[in-house]
């Protein structure tokens, strides 16, 4: 069965640091480009980041550029985001998704995993 | 940076058409993608490279892309088809998002 399961979200004060990982089950990880794409509240959907199988291709959202690191372990089927000096703006439920080639379709999506600001 | 813009709103009765637009400087040059996404779930994606239908997907969504406009045609529409659509496309390795519509199915 085709699974992300995405963890590492909950309360964070802003300008601390939090990691997120996604760990992929039931298909080949390495034939896949991976992203994390986030959606606040009430929202839309926004890009945040994107890295090739290999890892030799990687981008960034504007918005998280110089902040966020994305990279991924292919051995450990498992993708992660570094998200440091968060912002209230980064406040939301962040989802892993994975496509074919880098830039083509998000064909599945794990369910999410929520960052909320602490007071 | 590259921005697509999306009706916020679209209503339907049951069994007619509805169409949701994208628009995007010269987006027509580019693939666009689109996804469904119901209350509480996770993002599916119903048109990818313009037209085209993964698997599972019923034969009622299709899809265009020409100019600046893409759009996305829901064919006799059912009350399960109420739920937001976005439209997504890549501005070089940028991933961009559509604003947004929801569909309503009266």
């Amino acid at each position: 069965e085709l699974r992300l399961v995405e963890s590492g979200g909950g309360l964070v004060q802003p300008g601390r640091s939090l990691r997120l990982s996604c760990a992929a089950s039931g298909f080949n990880f390495d034939d896949y480009a991976m992203h994390w794409v986030r959606q606040a509240p009430g929202k839309g959907l926004e890009w945040v980041s994107g890295i090739s199988w290999n890892g030799d291709s990687l981008d960034y959202a504007d918005s998280v550029k110089g902040r966020f690191t994305i990279s991924r372990d292919n051995a450990k089927n498992s993708l992660y985001l570094q998200m440091n000096s968060l912002r209230r703006e980064d406040m939301a439920l962040y989802y892993c998704a994975r496509s074919p080639t880098y830039a083509s379709a998000f064909d599945y999506w794990g369910q999410g995993t929520v960052v909320t600001a602490s007071s | 940076s590259y921005e697509l813009t999306q009706p916020p709103s679209v209503s339907v009765s049951p069994g007619q058409t509805a169409s949701i637009t994208c628009s995007g400087d010269k987006l027509g040059d580019k693939y666009v993608y689109w996804y469904q996404q119901k209350p509480g779930q996770s993002p599916v994606l119903v048109i990818y490279q313009d037209n085209k239908r993964p698997s599972g997907i019923p034969e009622r969504f299709s899809g265009s892309n020409s100019g600046n406009t893409a759009t996305l045609i829901i064919s006799g529409t059912q009350s399960l088809d109420e739920a937001d659509y976005y439209c997504q496309a890549w501005d070089s390795s940028t991933g961009v998002f559509g604003t947004g519509t929801k569909v309503t199915v009266l």
